[in-house]
């Protein structure tokens, strides 16, 4: 089974300072995406960020980077210059990847409520 | 272009009614998966749609069904309400072949309090 921990409930940042939420997950399987996600008030959730396993480098997207440790299975967010409308509940999944009967299934953890303040 | 669309937004149902959720995808999109996410945790998978056949189910019990249509919208149905059953309901298309890179979209979901 495949489950995926943040640790931070709450985590609050000044605009334009950084933060860093942490992600940790459990698996035994080689091939897989991890991803965070963003979800507003307005409760869609957004794609941030991805990440491919077997990809050595890490992914950036503008503002938004991931620091991922594969053998430790640690999987960070970085955003850096926060903005306001970056208060969010941000939630990181994780799913595998080939065909299979998993196929498309995310496991998410629990999330963590960013607040940024002026 | 819409994007993936839930209704209704909100709705209030009383213990042991039943209720219908429904979704369209995004353009284009042939899989639909459900997702519950109650208060103050993160969502988890219900159930996935292709080829208006159900082809993986989350551990949710059977008063937790679905179906897919034609024109590849679905529908969520819960019977036998419970408390616990209150949450968001979200819905993510997907188009299948694209599904092996993560390539999901979510809906706004809807909001059931059960009363």
């Amino acid at each position: 089974a495949q489950t995926v921990t943040q640790s931070q409930p709450e985590m609050s940042v000044q605009e334009a300072e950084t933060v860093t939420l942490s992600c940790t997950y459990d698996t035994s399987e080689n091939n897989y995406y991890l991803f965070w996600y963003k979800q507003p008030p307005s409760r869609q959730m957004i794609l941030v960020i991805r990440q491919e396993a077997y990809k050595q480098q890490n992914a950036t997207e503008n503002r938004f980077s991931v620091n991922f440790q594969k053998a430790a299975k640690s999987f960070s967010l970085k955003i850096s210059d926060s903005q306001l409308g970056d208060t969010a509940m941000y939630f990181c999944a994780f799913m595998k990847t080939g065909r299979g009967s998993t196929l498309g299934r995310l496991y998410f953890g629990r999330g963590t409520q960013l607040t940024v303040w002026p | 272009d819409a994007g993936v669309t839930q209704s209704p937004t909100h709705l209030i149902k009383t213990r042991g009614q039943q209720v219908t959720l429904r979704c369209s995808p995004k353009s284009g999109h042939d899989t639909v998966s459900w997702y519950q996410q109650a208060l103050g945790q993160g969502p988890q998978f219900i159930f996935q749609y292709y080829e208006e056949e159900e082809r993986q189910r989350g551990n949710f019990p059977d008063r937790f069904s679905g179906h897919q249509f034609p024109n590849y919208s679905s529908e969520l149905n819960v019977n036998a309400l419970l408390l616990g059953d209150s949450a968001l309901y979200l819905c993510a298309s997907s188009l299948r072949r694209r599904m092996v890179t993560g390539e999901l979209f979510f809906g706004e979901g809807s909001r059931l309090t059960v009363l």
